[in-house]
């Protein structure tokens, strides 16, 4: 049971380029989300998904896309990367009311 | 806007001290809150939950939650050089979408 998974590790993007970060939990959770982590700010909400076919927009949704792929799978795209989008992503997934992290993604846009 | 808050530290304790870490919430309609410890460079690990007034005890690990205050904290006993860490707060809204607000993080360090 590997839990939250994600990938890459890490990235390095120029400005304008695209990308696609995944997600994948092996829980059978219906609820997934999306986190970016700068300092000072605290963990801000990108995008979630309430189970499988539905997505909506949290706190901070500019720049970004996402795709419930199936209910395993949430996908974050980047499609023209920005040197204000180099932060941490993490995902995660919900529980009844737990939500439980993946190991994050460290982006940087140059 | 709904707002979590925690002071940013860091708080310096000795070991085997208590370490009392606190977080205030603005939406009074909250219900659930949570803890996570996060180590550096590593993503966010639930230690607590709590969803009704009073104090939830695990382990070395005790929530504490006050609504009419708006308030919740976190006691640490018997501190330890692991225990070295950002706490970080977060309070659920928003229903049947669960979404957390996180509060920025304290960080914990533990002197030997």
């Amino acid at each position: 049971n590997a839990g939250v998974t994600q990938t890459p590790k890490f990235q390095v993007l120029k400005t304008g380029q695209s990308m696609t970060l995944q997600c994948a939990q092996d829980m059978n959770h219906n609820s997934m989300y999306w986190y970016r982590q700068d300092p000072g700010m605290g963990l801000r909400l990108i995008y979630y998904s309430a189970s499988e076919g539905t997505t909506d927009k949290g706190e901070v949704p500019n720049g970004y896309n996402v795709s419930r792929l199936n209910k395993r799978e949430f996908s974050l795209r980047l499609e023209s990367a920005a040197p204000s989008q180099t932060s941490v992503y993490f995902c995660a997934s919900r529980d009844h009311y737990e939500q439980y992290f993946g190991p994050g993604t460290r982006l940087t846009v140059t | 806007q709904k707002e979590v808050e925690q002071n940013s530290g860091p708080l310096s304790v000795p070991e085997g001290a208590i370490a009392s870490l606190n977080c205030t919430y603005s939406d009074r309609g909250s219900q659930s809150f949570f803890w996570y410890r996060q180590y550096s460079g590593k993503s966010p690990e639930l230690i607590m939950s709590i969803y009704s007034n009073g104090d939830k005890e695990d382990g070395r690990f005790t929530a504490q939650l006050n609504k009419a205050s708006q308030y919740v904290s976190l006691l640490i006993r018997d501190s330890q050089p692991s225990d070295s860490a950002t706490y970080l707060c977060a309070v659920r809204y928003g229903g049947a979408t669960n979404k957390l607000i996180f509060g920025t993080g304290t960080l914990l360090a533990v002197q030997p």
